[in-house]
């Protein structure tokens, strides 16, 4: 079946300018996150959407970034005014069942999107 | 709040030999413990969990063990090839944390020399 896919694969823009990613999840995947990871580094934890409960945006590191998740399946990541320092890849992933659920919790994750600002 | 780290950062191993990866947690309360493998250019991929119930699992040629005591867990790669390259995570989830927190290692690259 279709995994999560997101679009575009690859960014580059001007410092300064806005950008949007998008996600399609799994279908019916109740739980959706987004990470950061930069170069080298580990996955940084952004948002998280679970069904209709409001989103976990304890992970964004600044207001000039947002999260939507519409109808809850697609989702979009936008990044206002973009820095130098959001060059970075931002994966998104989705699962059936969120963590702390007996049910079966693995994140399913797409392959990412390269944001480089210039 | 929950911490996992990973060690090593990288790792070198000849093909055939055996490769473990350590992680320790900071939270009590964790339950699930999984282990993702990146490829290049790819996302993570699950590629075997554990739960606080089980001491140790396998899976072929991969194998998690858990000390929850000590609030270790490892990865054990035997007899290894060249398509395990790649970057590992492990992570420690939590029932009493938020519910969005899985928390990931740092990562451990893994090379698999000929």
């Amino acid at each position: 079946g279709a995994g999560v896919s997101q679009s575009p694969s690859n960014k580059v823009t001007e410092k300064g300018k806005d950008v949007e990613l998008r996600c399609d999840p799994i279908s019916g995947h109740t739980a959706l996150y987004w990470y950061r990871q930069s170069l080298g580094q580990g996955l940084e934890f952004l948002i998280y959407f679970q069904g209709n409960s409001a989103p976990d945006k304890s992970g964004l590191p600044s207001d000039r970034f947002s999260a939507e998740r519409t109808g809850g399946s697609v989702s979009t990541l936008t990044i206002q005014r973009t820095q130098q320092e959001d060059s970075a890849v931002y994966l998104c992933a989705s699962s059936l069942f969120p963590p702390g659920t007996s049910g079966k919790h693995e994140q399913f994750f797409g392959p990412g999107t390269r944001l480089t600002v210039l | 709040g929950e911490n996992v780290e990973q060690h090593p950062s990288t790792l070198s191993v000849q093909e055939g030999d055996s490769a473990v990866i350590k992680c320790t947690y900071s939270d009590s309360a964790s339950n699930y413990f999984p282990w993702y493998k990146q490829e290049l250019g790819k996302g993570p991929q699950l590629i075997i969990d554990i739960r606080s119930n089980v001491g140790e699992k396998k899976d072929q040629r991969i194998a998690v063990t858990l000390n929850k005591t000590a609030k270790h867990f490892s990865l054990h790669i035997t007899e290894t090839q060249p398509e395990d390259s790649a970057v590992y995570f492990c992570a420690a989830s939590s029932p009493y944390s938020s519910a969005s927190k899985i928390i990931f290692g740092s990562g451990t690259r893994l090379s698999i020399r000929p």
